[in-house]
């Protein structure tokens, strides 16, 4: 079965600091794909990243970066200088074949505070 | 880019009265489309999958005679909640298959029964 886990339920931050959020996933699968997910107060879901279990390049984009570490089945979130606008649900989810149904962390919220 | 128009936004029923749902990929064709429920500060929850043509495929212990699911066409598919009571009041999404990030979803729709 596979399973994602996002242990910390909520993170408050002072606007400015640097905050990671944490993702472990557990599969069988050695082909298997993972998402980072926002979730802002008005409830769509804004997609962030897609990584695929061969390539464990981190990536930088803006702001945001990405740890992924197969040794330790996580693939944890970096916002650097976190702003208000950051404040938001984020999770992480897993999908063992492309295009099968995906499976959810519990959510980390994030509240960035000025 | 792809897009999943979800309407309504939200709505707010009487107990009993059945409430659809409405997904429409816009610019692919969605041959799969998943449905998830996330009742408040938790995470999505998937409740089916549908598949153009064919019967759905639900989750464990969602009730399909109560969230009917019809996938008639490559572009739309609807999610009913018959008979609905105020333990059905959640934010439904919707997801298909496709689009460049992987999945694409709708923008959710907020049930509130009262």
């Amino acid at each position: 079965a596979q399973k994602v886990t996002q242990a910390q339920t909520e993170i408050s931050v002072v606007e400015k600091e640097d905050v990671t959020l944490d993702c472990v996933y557990e599969t069988r699968d050695t082909t298997y794909y993972l998402f980072w997910y926002k979730q802002p107060p008005s409830g769509e879901l804004v997609f962030l990243i897609r990584r695929n279990s061969f390539d464990e390049q981190n990536e930088i984009s803006g702001r945001y970066s990405w740890n992924f570490q197969k040794s330790t089945s996580s693939f944890n979130f970096t916002i650097t200088a976190s702003q208000v606008v950051d404040s938001a649900v984020y999770f992480c989810a897993l999908a063992t074949e492309y295009g099968n149904k995906l499976v959810f962390g519990a959510g980390t919220i994030l509240r960035v505070k000025s | 880019g792809a897009v999943v128009s979800q309407h309504p936004s939200w709505v707010i029923c009487k107990s009993g009265t059945s409430v659809k749902i409405e997904c429409r990929s816009l610019d692919f064709q969605a041959t799969t489309m998943f449905w998830y429920r996330q009742f408040p500060k938790q995470s999505l929850m998937l409740m089916a999958t549908s598949n153009e043509g064919s019967k759905a495929t639900y989750e464990q212990g969602v009730e399909k005679d109560k969230f009917l699911i019809n996938h008639a066409s490559l572009t739309l598919s609807t999610l009913t909640v018959t008979s609905a009571h105020p333990e059905d009041s959640s934010f439904y999404i919707c997801s298909a298959r496709g689009g460049g990030e992987g999945y694409t979803f709708g923008s959710g729709t907020r049930l509130t029964v009262v």
